[in-house]
């Protein structure tokens, strides 16, 4: 079954906790991104990747990494989490960059940063 | 600039009700795509439709539709003898695809909270 799965799908930690969101899709997709979605502003895009090794900032980086080293991968860093960055978190991929198909999108991660 | 408007921020109806959710986008792109996601009161986000920038049609899909008209900037989303499992947030979002722009990102609207009541 074609998937992106995100890990964990709830989170509550403490500020400065160094913490780690996983995202991995089977679908051997080049592009993938990660959204955060807080109420009112819709999703917005935080860091994506074209291929391996090759990321770039998306709209609200500040206070994201992100690394490539594989296809199937795409974890989320949060190196110091504060809590304006409590939100609910996607990882989402697609075949092209072309924007041809559809992003398939995980299940959402839910952070809590108190 | 590629940006996504969804003016409505919350309809509610009755069921039975037939409901539009406006999208207007902007974008100096030639080629482009438009999208509709849904998300359930359970969180994930659900893929609706994709439109190209050069396929005009309207498309139905059981109750179902989308209008998309070039002319006035929009695509918007028509649920026919609303459900009360139409309940749910509704995104609309614009990727675009000319040389130069960032291929493959979607920018999404701020979403329309449809509540459909029994």
């Amino acid at each position: 079954e074609a998937q992106v799965t995100q890990n964990p799908r709830y989170l509550i930690t403490v500020t400065g906790k160094k913490l780690t969101v996983t995202c991995s899709q089977n679908m051997n997709h080049e592009y993938m991104s990660w959204y955060r979605q807080d109420p009112g502003l819709g999703l917005r895009q935080i860091y994506y990747s074209m291929n391996v090794e090759v990321t770039d900032k998306g709209d609200v980086p500040e206070g994201y990494k992100v690394s490539r080293k594989e296809k199937r991968n795409f974890p989320l860093i949060l190196e110091s989490p504060s809590p304006n960055q409590t939100s609910l978190y996607f990882c989402a991929s697609s075949l092209s960059p072309t924007g041809v198909g559809e992003a398939f999108f995980g299940q959402g991660t839910r952070l809590t940063v108190v | 600039a590629q940006k996504v408007t969804q003016a409505q921020t919350e309809i509610s109806v009755v069921e039975k009700e037939d409901v539009t959710l406006d999208c207007v986008y902007e974008t100096r792109d030639t080629t482009y795509y438009l999208f509709w996601y849904k998300q359930p009161p359970s969180g994930e986000l659900v893929f609706l439709i994709r439109r190209n920038s050069f396929d005009e049609q309207n498309e139905i899909s059981g109750r179902y539709s989308w209008n998309f008209q070039k002319s006035t900037s929009s695509f918007n989303f028509t649920i026919t003898a609303s459900q009360v499992v139409d309940s749910a947030v509704y995104f609309c979002a614009l990727s675009a695809a000319d040389r130069g722009s960032t291929l493959g990102r979607l920018y999404f609207g701020r979403g329309t909270q449809l509540t459909v009541w029994p």
